[in-house]
């Protein structure tokens, strides 16, 4: 079954403009991540955010985790042709240390050049 | 690049036979677990293995089988192949270090179940 949920299933913007990329999920998490997938290949590790943080900032990527209303966001500043791709939220339980990890069912972001 | 190898990368099958597919983890890294990923899905968590013993299983029947070896390599076994089983399979690998950490993907083989 699917923990995480993605909201919206599908973002296109133009080259430059911001992106933002909400998940929710339904128990409680020891961790949540976003990965990146181009093409149907292999997932891209983008960002961890541990339950007891809040926001957590890598590169042009700005995430939010908010764990009493069970959400996360991902932002991507300044997007770039080349950002086109699934993104997927996935979240680590409470308890165990690298136990699995479950996903939503992805965003596609197009971003148009 | 994860450093996270897959094979084969493509895979045709029939219903009824059996196949087993390879990972090879990222140095170091001691742990790994198996998704599946039909299309327009997301992953779906197999099993993990931990120091080669399974450290967790999902919603998969016995069929599905593992290995991890003492170089923490490991192999995706499947049985009687059904058409359903038609999906991306992924490979993930990294380090327990008593709390959790990133998992590193490989690339994926395609099974392909006719």
């Amino acid at each position: 079954s699917q923990q995480g949920e993605e909201d919206p299933q599908a973002l296109s913007i133009q080259e430059g403009e911001n992106a933002t990329m909400n998940c929710s999920y339904k128990t409680s998490i020891n961790n949540l991540q976003w990965y990146r997938q181009n093409s149907g290949r292999g997932l891209v590790h983008l960002i961890l955010i541990r339950s007891n943080e809040r926001e957590k900032h890598s590169g042009r990527l700005r995430v939010t985790l908010d764990t009493s209303k069970k959400s996360s966001s991902l932002l991507i500043t300044a997007s770039r042709a080349a950002d086109t791709a699934s993104y997927f939220c996935a979240t680590g339980p409470y308890t165990g240390a690298n136990s699995k990890l479950t996903f939503g069912k992805g965003i596609t972001l197009s971003v148009r050049p | 690049e994860t450093g996270v190898t897959q094979s084969p990368t493509h895979l045709i099958k029939t219903r009824g036979q059996q196949v087993t597919l390879r990972c090879s983890s990222q140095s170091g890294h001691n742990t790994v677990s198996w998704y599946q990923q039909a299309l327009g899905q997301g992953p779906q968590f197999i099993f993990q293995y931990y120091r080669e013993e399974e450290n967790g299983r999902g919603n998969f029947p016995p069929r599905f089988s593992g290995l991890q070896f003492p170089n923490y390599s490991s192999e995706l076994n499947v049985n009687a192949l059904e058409l359903d089983d038609s999906a991306l399979y992924l490979c993930a690998s990294s380090l327990d270090r008593g709390r959790p950490d990133t998992q590193y993907f490989g690339p994926g083989t395609r099974l392909t179940v006719l």
